[in-house]
């Protein structure tokens, strides 16, 4: 099971892009990089999944380097709304381990 | 699809009482997961069901937490006697064909606990 590390907290600003960084050097070959979103008194929902390179959705976009040791989770334009906590997770057919996340905090 | 449906949403108990969470999976999702969920320690996964089986326990804090999976579109997790380090928020997810990261896992709304 790949450990991953992300901050444990970022502030921003409304109408500015929020780039989270997850690093993760001991990932396997068939891993896949996965990132869940949690709103307060919510459960966590799926965002954005990867394998390499890059890939955008109506969400997020998933940026991944060529070694995939890391992965940057990039929201455009944030507003108050993305207030969250943002989970970085990665494995593939092993149980997944959640951790702390990084907690979002988006300031008007 | 009305997502996975748990209940009750919030729960207060006194210390040495049973508790029992409920919850309804995705139709059709094989895989069935519970969480807790505090600031201390994060959001942990207890138990998962396969297709109504058991897998993996190693989560269950101990032998005061139990798990059973009677049928596909049930399930319950039983504290008893609850005490008031159980206070949490309970998650149970469900995802379509199986455990890993690329398994996209839906959520419920939790079960809020307090053991007073």
């Amino acid at each position: 099971l790949a450990k991953t590390t992300q901050p444990i907290s970022m502030d921003s600003y409304e109408g500015q892009e929020v780039n989270i960084t997850c690093s993760h050097n001991n990932i396997a070959t068939n891993d896949y990089i996965t990132w869940y979103q949690q709103f307060p008194s919510q459960g966590p929902r799926f965002i954005i999944q990867g394998y390499k390179t890059k890939v955008t959705n109506e969400v997020a976009s998933l940026f991944i380097p060529a070694d995939r040791k890391s992965s940057t989770l990039s929201l455009p334009r944030v507003s108050l709304s993305d207030t969250a906590v943002y989970y970085c997770l990665v494995g593939d057919d092993d149980k997944i381990i959640f951790g702390k996340g990084t907690r979002l905090h988006i300031l008007p | 699809d009305a997502g996975v449906i748990q209940s009750p949403r919030h729960e207060v108990t006194e210390m040495g009482q049973e508790v029992t969470l409920r919850c309804k999976p995705i139709s059709g999702h094989d895989y069935l997961f519970w969480y807790r969920q505090t600031m201390m320690r994060g959001l942990e996964l207890l138990i998962y069901f396969n297709n109504n089986v058991p897998i993996d326990d190693s989560g269950m804090p101990e032998d005061r937490f139990s798990a059973k999976m009677p049928n596909a579109s049930f399930s319950t997790l039983k504290i008893q006697p609850s005490e008031p380090r159980d206070s949490a928020v309970y998650f149970c997810a469900s995802s379509l064909l199986g455990r890993g990261a690329q398994e996209t896992q839906y959520f419920g709304p939790g079960t809020r606990l307090l053991v007073l």
